[in-house]
């Protein structure tokens, strides 16, 4: 079963503007990760972010975690066309090695 | 240094037909996974391996085998195919063998169509 659920499903701005999206899971977690995807190809890892922490930056990156919420965001901020790509969240809840629980995917779309 | 590989990139089968995923990685990572990709959805576990030697099933492992040949490669074989095991096939692998999991590193898929 799908543990993380982004939202929105599909997301199109205008270049220049930022982009949030959202994931939501259901049991607790040991950390979170969040990963691009481009069309046909394999996934990117962003950010990891551990469940003690609750918010972690990197570049033009923002994602926050409440784990009173389950839930996490990622900020893109000053979008660019190569930014359009599918956006993953994915959760570690057992033992580090056991592998990770990945949402659906939030699909964004810059338009230049 | 060339990540994670797999091969072929893309396969077509027939129903009832067998078949092994190729993957190896350069990294020197203990942990490595097979996942699978279907339309519209986000990628699920098939079985992984924390460690050479050891393999375990993910959510989804019906239908499917696994080998951990050694540490740089890990194979995914469908003994016979089915419709429902057309996907993309992504394999993994990281760095730790437990506590906190590490980031994973992707290949670039396997595209299998069965008919």
């Amino acid at each position: 079963s799908q543990q993380g659920e982004e939202d929105p499903q599909a997301l199109s701005i205008q270049e220049g503007e930022n982009a949030t999206m959202n994931c939501s899971y259901k049991t607790s977690i040991n950390n979170l990760q969040w990963y691009r995807q481009n069309s046909g190809r394999g996934l990117v890892h962003l950010i990891l972010i551990r469940s003690n922490e609750r918010e972690k930056h990197s570049g033009r990156l923002r994602v926050t975690l409440d784990t009173s919420k389950k839930s996490s965001s990622l900020l893109i901020t000053a979008s660019r066309a190569a930014d359009t790509a599918s956006y993953f969240c994915a959760t570690d809840a057992g033992g580090g090695a056991d592998g990770l629980t990945f949402g659906k995917g939030t699909h964004l779309i810059i338009q230049p | 240094n060339a990540g994670v590989t797999q091969t072929p990139k893309f396969q077509v089968l027939k129903t009832g037909q067998s078949m092994t995923l190729q993957c190896a990685q350069d990294m020197n990572h203990n942990s490595m996974y097979w996942y699978r990709q279907d339309p519209g959805m986000g990628l699920r576990l098939i079985y992984y391996s924390a460690s050479e030697g050891t393999t375990d099933k993910g959510e989804v492992p019906n239908g499917y085998n696994v080998s951990r040949l050694n540490k740089r490669e890990f194979s995914l074989r469908l003994e016979s195919a089915a419709p429902s095991q057309t996907s993309v096939y992504f394999c993994a692998s990281s760095e730790g063998t437990g506590g906190p999991s590490y980031e994973q590193y992707f290949g670039p898929g396997t595209r299998l169509t069965v008919t």
